[in-house]
């Protein structure tokens, strides 16, 4: 059973617009989600993350936005570069408790970010 | 991800043989999670470690698998009488503090084994 899900295995855009990378979870015990950017041959690389106590958190060009009564969270890239170009994975864990922390990943969108 | 080591990056191992992977934490952190990726997949965990504990190893094969974080030295993950599904991308991460906002995990390189 797949606690965290990217639905969209890929995602094209043109350079400078948005891309928006989405992902539900199931587990309503989830209270940190986290992005990750993963190049080939590369492991993932961290980019932004949120605590269930907000909905929304900026970095730069990356927005995370957080909708718990959906649970439901998506990434916002603006302007889009080629070189966001990559796989993008959604994380999620339960801080405290049992899990201490590890993290429960979805399979990725892979983006292409078109000049 | 700079400063989480991994070697070998790439491993080579024909069934039945040991596999051994390496993994040196950021430095200043003492908290190492090993996860693993098939083909197609995200990452799945595998098994959290503290030095010379473990804390978590739910996600850790009951069989042929183990890991270590000893009090000196890298943490290893072992893999004993390999088959050839355990050929997968094996990546490491080292946090601070886990249970917190600074539980963000720094993943190193990877290790890529292949089972022959």
């Amino acid at each position: 059973d797949q606690q965290v899900k990217q639905n969209s295995p890929s995602l094209s855009v043109q350079e400078g617009r948005i891309s928006i990378l989405n992902c539900d979870y199931t587990n309503s015990m989830f209270d940190y989600f986290l992005w990750y950017k993963k190049y080939p041959a590369e492991g993932p690389t961290f980019l932004i993350s949120i605590s269930s106590i907000k909905d929304k958190n900026e970095d730069g060009r990356f927005t995370v936005f957080l909708n718990k009564s959906a649970k439901h969270l998506s990434l916002h890239i603006v302007p889009s570069q080629p070189g966001d170009s990559a796989v993008y994975f959604c994380a999620a864990s339960v801080l405290g408790g049992g899990s201490q922390g590890n993290l429960i990943f979805g399979k990725g969108t892979k983006l292409s970010v078109k000049p | 991800n700079a400063g989480v080591m991994q070697n070998p990056r790439h491993l080579v191992r024909r069934r039945g043989q040991e596999a051994r992977l390496r993994c040196s934490p950021m430095k200043g952190h003492s908290h190492v999670y090993w996860y693993r990726q098939l083909p197609e997949e995200g990452l799945k965990f595998m098994v959290y470690l503290q030095k010379e504990n473990i804390i978590d190893e739910s996600g850790m094969p009951k069989e042929r698998f183990s890991a270590e974080f000893p009090k000196e030295g890298p943490s290893i993950l072992r893999i004993q009488q390999v088959v050839r599904g355990d050929s997968a991308a094996y990546f490491c991460a080292s946090s601070p503090l886990p249970g917190g906002p600074s539980d963000t995990q720094y993943f190193g390189p990877g290790t890529r084994l292949t089972v022959l």
